[in-house]
């Protein structure tokens, strides 16, 4: 049963520290999304990546966030520095191309506290 | 206007009974629409896709009304695992919005 993972699945942290997270898509999969998910503004789209390329990511604030592919099968999104209005559940989705591009399937999430 | 709008909810609706809720678009060239779902505390997973002649999978019925600029979706002889969170998603040119979901608590 493949499945998108992430890690860490909850992180606490200070404001002014960095914070990490990890995707691992679904393998075969060419496009990684990246979503921030809270009460007040629901889930919005970050960026998101095909065939390990950058395709979006005006929903991303670059002056302290930043989405990479290294490789195929891992994606990281980093926060440097965390301030607390970055708390929030993180989720990775992944999908393949063709005609079932368009479902995603979502990693657990990564729940992050910025105190 | 958001581009995508749903009614929060929630909608509490006794087991059993026909609910039916609402996503409306704002803009129509919005080519390919999804509904999913949430769990509490859970990752949001596709429910279903929505096709313009409509679709029904078991006790679910999904619609598009491009006139109007909505998709619905109808659940029939609700369970109590039916409670959750249901998310309407909408492309557009590779972009993906999704709207703010509706709560549905099917009451025992």
């Amino acid at each position: 049963d493949a499945r998108v993972t992430q890690t860490p699945r909850d992180k606490v942290t200070e404001m002014g520290q960095e914070v990490t997270m990890r995707c691992q898509p679904i393998l075969g999969h060419n496009t990684v999304f990246w979503y921030r998910q809270t009460m007040m503004q629901g889930l919005e789209l970050l960026a998101y990546f095909r065939n390990r390329a950058p395709l979006d990511d005006s929903g991303m604030p670059k002056d302290r966030f930043s989405a990479e592919m290294p490789d195929a099968t891992l994606a990281t999104l980093k926060i440097q520095p965390s301030e607390p209005r970055d708390s929030a559940v993180y989720f990775c989705a992944s999908s393949a191309s063709g005609r079932e591009r368009e479902t995603q399937y979502f990693g657990p999430g990564t729940r992050l506290l910025v105190l | 206007r958001k581009e995508v709008e749903q009614d929060p909810g929630p909608f509490n609706v006794p087991e059993g009974a026909t609910v039916a809720f609402n996503c409306t678009y704002s803009n129509s060239a919005s080519q390919s629409f999804f509904w999913y779902r949430q769990d509490c505390r859970k990752e949001p997973k596709l429910l279903m896709s929505v096709y313009s002649s409509g679709n029904e999978d078991g006790r679910f019925t999904a619609q598009l009304n491009r006139a109007s600029q909505y998709i619905s979706l109808l659940i029939r002889d609700s369970k109590l695992s039916d409670s959750a969170t249901y998310l309407c998603v909408v492309l557009r040119d590779d972009k993906i919005i999704f709207g703010k979901g509706t709560r549905l608590h099917i009451l025992p």
